[in-house]
């Protein structure tokens, strides 16, 4: 069974700093790993994804996340987080021995505020 | 281009009622996902469908619940006997490929549901 935990439900950043989000995950096999945001009112949108290749992964917006197996981790940073990347993350995972219709699983979400 | 939208944005609904919600993917798109995302839980998923195959693959089945594919880019998720733990925000994904790789699925901005 594949399944993804973020353990924080809420994360505060002050505008500037880096910003962490923390996800971990679980498969049989090895991972394709995905991060969305949501805006309010807003269905969820492609930040970054992990397929294979380079531990770390670059995205939109300036969000890059790094791949770590051992760890079993593919936490979401930002170098310097602006107000307008408060929002919803979600981190959602899929296995890789599974079709590629293979619906995603989610983790439930992390509120990320990033305070001026 | 245009993205995946859906409709209605909100619905009311009494507890017990039948409701159809719809979703109009990317032009080309070959599957479609329903997913139920609820406060707090995340996002899981309902149902998908690939192609031209109008029945539903469900991903979590449920005799309440059911997709059909009318056209190759619209589907409509089906909701039996409404319950008040129906309420929540109802997405709609598409995804290019058939199978292979597993390429970003792309969401639209979601219904939401409410049963009273």
């Amino acid at each position: 069974a594949q399944s993804v935990a973020q353990p924080e439900d809420q994360v505060n950043v002050a505008e500037g700093n880096p910003l962490t989000v923390k996800c971990t995950y679980s498969v049989s096999g090895n991972p394709y790993l995905f991060w969305y945001v949501q805006y309010p009112n807003r269905g969820l949108q492609f930040l970054l994804k992990y397929i294979t290749g380079d531990n770390l992964v670059k995205g939109s917006y300036g969000f890059e996340a790094e791949f770590n197996k051992s760890q079993t981790s593919f936490h979401l940073k930002k170098p310097s987080a602006l107000v307008s990347d408060s929002a919803l993350y979600f981190c959602a995972v899929r296995d890789l021995r599974g079709s590629g219709n293979t619906p995603l699983v989610f983790g439930k979400g992390t509120r990320l505020s990033v305070i001026a | 281009g245009a993205g995946v939208s859906q409709s209605p944005r909100y619905k009311v609904a009494k507890r017990g009622r039948d409701v159809a919600l719809r979703c109009d993917s990317i032009s080309g798109h070959v599957t479609l996902y329903w997913y139920r995302q609820t406060l707090g839980q995340g996002s899981e998923v309902l149902t998908y469908s690939q192609s031209d195959a109008q029945r539903d693959k469900s991903g979590r089945p449920s005799g309440r619940f059911s997709a059909e594919r009318p056209e190759r880019s619209v589907s409509t998720l089906k909701i039996q006997r409404t319950e008040q733990g129906d309420s929540a925000v109802y997405l709609c994904a598409s995804r290019h490929g058939a199978g292979g790789p597993p390429d970003t699925q792309y969401f639209g901005p979601g219904t939401r549901l409410t049963v009273l």
